[in-house]
């Protein structure tokens, strides 16, 4: 079965220090990745995807994503983090399968990302 | 486009009582999720339709739980009747359902069950 797995649950940084937050996943078929961010009392909102081409995946608010096949990693980062960053950060697969993709998405946990200034 | 409608924003109800929620989905898209968001659960999916048609719903607790989608346009979520526990932020989500895109989120119903 498909599973993603977003180890930390909190990732503290310094405002202007790069961040990264990890996410490892688990699929039969061709993974389809997904990165969302949850601000408080709001929905979820796209960041970025990987589907297939370049394993740099660049998305949103100068988010990026690289996708490691060998590691089953998408793990996100940016180079510089800024205080309004801080948010919920939630990594998703989709089981590209062998009969193609279905629309369901499995997240992970949650990653709390908070900015220090 | 307004996005992802979603209402009421919040619901304040007592046990026993039946709680319907409304989502109106982007037009033009043909996928519809209803996720549950709880500090104990983390997200979880209900159930979702394609063309208004339901494909899984594994993820409705019970039968308590009941989702329909009378259109392309339209989707309610309805307990009944409710208990303490229901209580959570309930999201809907739509998609254009090519199986490669990403899904557009409403702002939420946080519900409580008094």
């Amino acid at each position: 079965a498909q599973s993603v797995a977003q180890p930390e649950d909190q990732v503290n940084v310094a405002e202007g220090n790069p961040l990264t937050v990890k996410c490892t996943y688990s699929v039969s078929g061709n993974p389809y990745l997904f990165w969302y961010v949850q601000y408080p009392n709001r929905g979820l909102q796209f960041l970025l995807k990987y589907i297939t081409g370049d394993n740099l995946v660049k998305g949103s608010y100068g988010f990026e994503a690289e996708f490691n096949k060998s590691q089953t990693s998408f793990h996100l980062k940016k180079p510089s983090a800024l205080v309004s960053d801080s948010a919920l950060y939630f990594c998703a697969v989709r089981d590209g399968g062998y009969g193609g993709a279905t629309n369901k998405l499995i997240f992970g946990t949650g990653t709390l990302l908070a900015v220090q200034p | 486009d307004a996005g992802v409608i979603q209402s009421p924003r919040h619901e304040v109800t007592e046990m026993g009582q039946e709680v319907t929620l409304r989502c109106k989905p982007i037009s033009g898209h043909n996928s519809l999720f209803w996720y549950r968001q709880t500090m104990m659960r983390g997200l979880e999916l209900l159930i979702y339709f394609n063309n208004n048609v339901p494909i899984d719903d594994s993820g409705m607790p019970e039968d308590r739980f009941s989702a329909k989608m009378p259109n392309a346009s339209f989707s309610t979520l309805k307990i009944q009747p409710s208990e303490p526990r229901d209580s959570a932020v309930y999201f809907c989500a739509s998609s254009l359902g090519t199986g490669l895109d990403e899904q557009f989120f409403g702002p939420g119903t946080r519900l409580t069950v008094l």
